[in-house]
């Protein structure tokens, strides 16, 4: 089965701290996204990654940047945290196969995050 | 872009079959999948189907794909109150690997 973790379930940071959100992968898979999940908004897309070192801004980067420097890691990173990135995030990784794949997505549990 | 659109809340009773509903703006969708996200929780794949496909049935989940309308239905049989949880559609966008969302279907089973 594939398993997508992430670093915390629940974390509680200040307005302009530096934070951190962490996800792995153990099914050797391409791709790994960041998405926001919010009441009435549904699940945005912060930034996806089809490969180590690669990054690609989604619908909502904004305040957010990424990194991936090992193909099973993919970090969030929120430069100076505002109350109004206080959110589910959630991470998902998939996999890409040349010349035909289905592309489902496997989740990560989410980290909810609380900026005060 | 994709816009993805669902119906925010259904109310059935325990044994009764459950219809969630989804339209798609995007016709060249290949893939088009159904996922359960329970309180608290990420979210879980329950089934896909491929665009070439009308119907697909997994247990007691049946999904409909009628591509002329651009509509997509997922039918739960014998609802059970464990089915309880929000239903999201999400369609392939078209050359990438990415997936839009809609919005959710929160699914409320009563005994």
């Amino acid at each position: 089965d594939v398993k997508v973790t992430q670093s915390s379930r629940y974390l509680v940071k200040r307005t302009g701290e530096k934070v951190f959100l962490e996800c792995v992968q153990d099914m050797d898979h391409e791709n790994m996204f960041w998405y926001r999940q919010d009441p009435g908004l549904g699940l945005r897309l912060i930034y996806f990654s089809y490969d180590v070192k690669m990054k690609e801004k989604g619908d909502i980067p904004e305040g957010y940047s990424v990194s991936r420097e090992k193909k099973e890691r993919f970090s969030l990173i929120l430069e100076s945290a505002s109350t109004n990135q206080t959110s589910m995030y959630l991470c998902a990784s998939s996999s890409y196969k040349k010349g035909g794949g289905t592309y489902e997505q496997y989740f990560g549990p989410g980290t909810r995050l609380t900026v005060t | 872009g994709e816009d993805v659109e669902q119906s925010l809340f259904l109310s059935v009773r325990e044994g009764d079959s459950s219809v969630i509903n989804c339209t798609y703006t995007d016709s060249s969708s290949t893939y088009l999948y159904w996922y359960k996200q329970e309180p608290g929780a990420g979210l879980q794949l329950l089934t896909y189907i491929f665009s070439n496909m009308d119907m697909k049935q997994d247990q007691r989940l049946t999904v409909l794909l009628n591509k002329k309308d651009k509509h997509l239905s997922l039918r739960i049989a014998d609802t059970q109150t464990g089915d309880s949880a929000i239903y999201f559609c999400a369609v392939r966008n078209s050359g990438y690997s990415t997936l839009t969302f809609g919005k959710g279907t929160m699914l409320l089973v009563s005994p």
